[in-house]
């Protein structure tokens, strides 16, 4: 079983409508959450971090996280095109030294 | 530009070849991390630093890798003997702890990456 899953996708959304991302973890240590935006051969971008459970809103995107389920979510409000790209769940935990676990990444595809 | 910076951006070599490959953190960043992606993957940590020293090396990395961080600044990586499966991009971030940023909430910036082509 991986750290941590991802579907690899693509989601295809239509433009303007909401994109819902999931990712669930093995690890009940790890303690921050992260979802990085990657286009194809560029290096990972942040674009959230989350850190309690609860929701957690900036701009058009926002996390959710469960801790109790081990699970993180990442949603995106009214896609755009330029939306399209791989998003990288990734976790963390002090114990582990605070190194980033990735999962595999789900392609997102924002169609016009 | 205060970024992540890492030189080359691209290397072309041949099987058996030594390569090294250069990570500029950004200015007071005292944590860097080394990780490799390979394609339709997430990346996988390699190894970290806190100031100079190197605290872990994943257990996946064969002793033909090696990381310094001879000043705690810049890093470099070093692949000796170079094979076909060391074919990926080599990426590095960075991060501060303290100055008020508790040890939860560190926020890794990746650099563009290094990506190596083994032939």
């Amino acid at each position: 079983q991986k750290e941590v899953e991802q579907n690899s996708g693509p989601l295809s959304v239509p433009e303007g409508a909401i994109a819902s991302l999931n990712c669930t973890y093995s690890d009940r240590g790890s303690q921050s959450f992260f979802w990085y935006r990657q286009y194809s051969g560029k290096s990972p971008e942040l674009i959230m971090s989350i850190y309690s459970n609860g929701d957690k809103e900036d701009g058009r995107f926002t996390a959710q996280l469960n801790k109790a389920s081990q699970y993180v979510s990442l949603l995106i409000r009214d896609s755009q095109p330029s939306d399209s790209a791989t998003y990288l769940c990734a976790v963390t935990s002090q114990a582990a030294g605070n190194k980033l676990t990735f999962g595999g990444g789900t392609r997102v595809l924002v169609k016009p | 530009d205060t970024g992540v910076s890492q030189n080359p951006r691209h290397k072309i070599t041949k099987r058996g070849q030594n390569v090294t490959f250069r990570c500029d953190p950004i200015s007071e960043h005292n944590r860097l991390y080394w990780y490799r992606q390979t394609l339709g993957q997430g990346p996988e940590f390699l190894t970290y630093f806190q100031n100079e020293a190197q605290l872990e090396k994943s257990r996946l990395l064969s002793d033909r890798f090696s990381a310094e961080r001879p000043k705690g600044s810049f890093s470099t990586l070093e692949i000796q003997r170079t094979e076909q499966g060391d074919s990926a991009m080599y990426l590095c971030a960075s991060s501060s702890l303290g100055g008020g940023q508790g040890m939860i909430e560190e926020t890794q910036y990746f650099g563009p990456g290094t990506r190596l082509l083994v032939l």
